[in-house]
C-alpha cells in the first residue's frame, strides 16, 4: 500500500515565525502536492512537483514555498507565518506524469496565533 | 471558478437510509472523475474512480455514473450505516496529473 506521511499532526505557530511542513512518501512516486483544505473551500493546490528539485505553483502560492531535494520527500515552506495561513494542509502523491490517482497523507492542522 | 459542484452539506440521515450526494463538473472532453472520502481526523481516501463515460465506479456499497448528457457523477448508496460519516469530496482530473476536488459534502448518520 502506499504510504504518505506528515511530520505533524498539529502544529501551533506564532505570527511570523517560519514554519516547515514536511511530507514522504514511500511509493517512489514522481509526483508530490500539497493542499490546503478550508471549509466551504474544499482543497485548493499550493504547489506540486513533478520530480526532483521541480515544482510549480499550484492555485494559491503566495507565503508558501517549497523544496524537494529528495525524491521521497517534498516540504512546503511558510518564511513568515500569518493567522490567515490556519489551516489543515494536506500532502498527496501519485505516481507519473499523467496519471491521476493521488494518494494522500493524514494531513497537518497549523494553527497560527 | 470551480468546475466541480457539488451538494452543500451537512447532510444527516439515519441509518439503513438510501444516500445520494449530486455532484457535476465542467470540462472539456472526458476527464476521469473521482469520489475521494475523509473520515474524521484522517486525510482523503479514494473512495471510487470512473475514467470514461458510462463508466460505473463501486466501492464498498457506494456507487456513481460517469454520465456525460448531464456531466454528472452523483454518489449513491443503499444503505448507510454510522461508519460512513465522514466528508465526501466530487473530484476530476485536471491536466498534468492534477486534480480538482468540490468543496466537499460533510454526512452524518445516525444510529
Amino acid at each position: 500500500d502506499v504510504k504518505v506521511t506528515q511530520s505533524s499532526r498539529y502544529l501551533v505557530k506564532r505570527t511570523g515565525e517560519k514554519v516547515f511542513l514536511e511530507c514522504v512518501q514511500d511509493m517512489d512516486h514522481e509526483n508530490m502536492f500539497w493542499y490546503r483544505q478550508d471549509p466551504g473551500l474544499g482543497l485548493r493546490l499550493i504547489y506540486f512537483s513533478y520530480d526532483v528539485k521541480m515544482k510549480e505553483k499550484g492555485d494559491i502560492p503566495e507565503g508558501y514555498s517549497v523544496s524537494r531535494e529528495k525524491k521521497e520527500r517534498f516540504s512546503l515552506i511558510l518564511e513568515s507565518a500569518s493567522t490567515n495561513q490556519t489551516s489543515m494542509y494536506l500532502c498527496a502523491s501519485s505516481s507519473g506524469l499523467g496519471t491521476d490517482t493521488q494518494y494522500f497523507g493524514p494531513g497537518t492542522r497549523l494553527t497560527v496565533l | 471558478g470551480n468546475s466541480v459542484t457539488q451538494m452543500e452539506g451537512p447532510v444527516t440521515l439515519s441509518e439503513e437510509a438510501f444516500l445520494t450526494i449530486n455532484c457535476t463538473y465542467t470540462a472539456t472532453g472526458y476527464p476521469s472523475l473521482f469520489w475521494y472520502v475523509q473520515y474524521p481526523g484522517e486525510g482523503l481516501q479514494l473512495l471510487l474512480k470512473a475514467t470514461k463515460a458510462d463508466d460505473k465506479g463501486s466501492n464498498k456499497g457506494f456507487e456513481a455514473t460517469y454520465r456525460k448528457e448531464t456531466t454528472s457523477f452523483h454518489l449513491e448508496k443503499g444503505s448507510v450505516q454510522v461508519s460512513d460519516s465522514a466528508v465526501y469530496f466530487c473530484a476530476r482530473y485536471s491536466s498534468a496529473s492534477k486534480i480538482i476536488f468540490g468543496s466537499g459534502t460533510r454526512l452524518s448518520i445516525r444510529p
